[in-house]
């Protein structure tokens, strides 16, 4: 089946810093990725949308300039979390589809993002 | 009221059991309907996917759609402690400006040996 993978699966830093997290399609056109942050025992919350080669599209009360998008490609997605604090932590899990097809999303494994 | 309802669980079944879990949605216009699997720490798995009303059935796993109830369903034959997970059901329309998936807040499921 399609394959996401997601990378890294865990990253622990210190308040401050800024993180970057990506995802890719290992064998299908990610035409559409999306971005969820999932808190303990909660299911997921979506962040963004990003179409290839576009600009992202960001849930409400999601800061897009906190949390940057980019799809430069059909197989790879970064988020990339500025000047991190601790309430940033929690667990990001994105989903790739290929828009063109009915095929369901597949998603990544996650990253667990700890900030110290 | 949310789009979306599930029941939280958790819900503990003996090894062998059938399992059945349930999810109610209120936007009639949702065509797309899947059951995602997830284990601790992990990102989920699809397990079924089906479009509009009917059954699917995938080795033990079966998934039912009734639209004119607004209610899917999942159930699960002979459980296996391996089953143990958090168990999520995700809608979304036929809209292809909006692809994002609807879901539910999970069903913890427990199998014991």
């Amino acid at each position: 089946g399609a394959v996401v993978s997601q990378h890294p699966s865990w990253v622990i830093c210190k308040s401050g810093t800024s993180v970057k997290i990506e995802c890719r399609s290992l064998d299908f056109q990610a035409t559409t990725m999306f971005w969820y942050r999932q808190f303990p025992k909660q299911s997921l919350m979506l962040m963004a949308t990003s179409n290839e080669g576009s600009k992202a599209t960001y849930e409400q009360g999601v800061e897009k300039d906190k949390f940057l998008i980019n799809h430069a490609s059909l197989t790879l997605s970064t988020l990339t979390v500025t000047s991190a604090h601790p309430e940033d932590s929690s667990f990001y899990i994105c989903s790739a589809e290929d828009r063109y097809s009915n095929q369901p999303q597949h998603f990544g494994d996650g990253t667990r993002l700890s900030i110290l | 009221q949310k789009e979306v309802e599930q029941d939280p669980g958790p819900l503990s079944v003996p090894e062998g059991a059938i399992v059945s879990l349930n999810c109610t949605y209120s936007n009639s216009a949702f065509q797309y309907f899947m059951w995602y699997r997830q284990y601790s720490r992990k990102g989920p798995e699809l397990l079924m996917y089906t479009y509009s009303s009917g059954n699917k059935e995938d080795g033990r796993f079966t998934a039912q759609v009734d639209k004119s109830s607004k209610y899917i369903s999942l159930f699960i034959r002979d459980s296996q402690p391996s089953d143990s997970a958090t168990y999520l059901c995700a809608m979304r329309g036929m809209d292809t400006g909006r692809r994002a998936l609807t879901f539910g807040s999970g069903t913890r499921l427990q199998v014991q040996p």
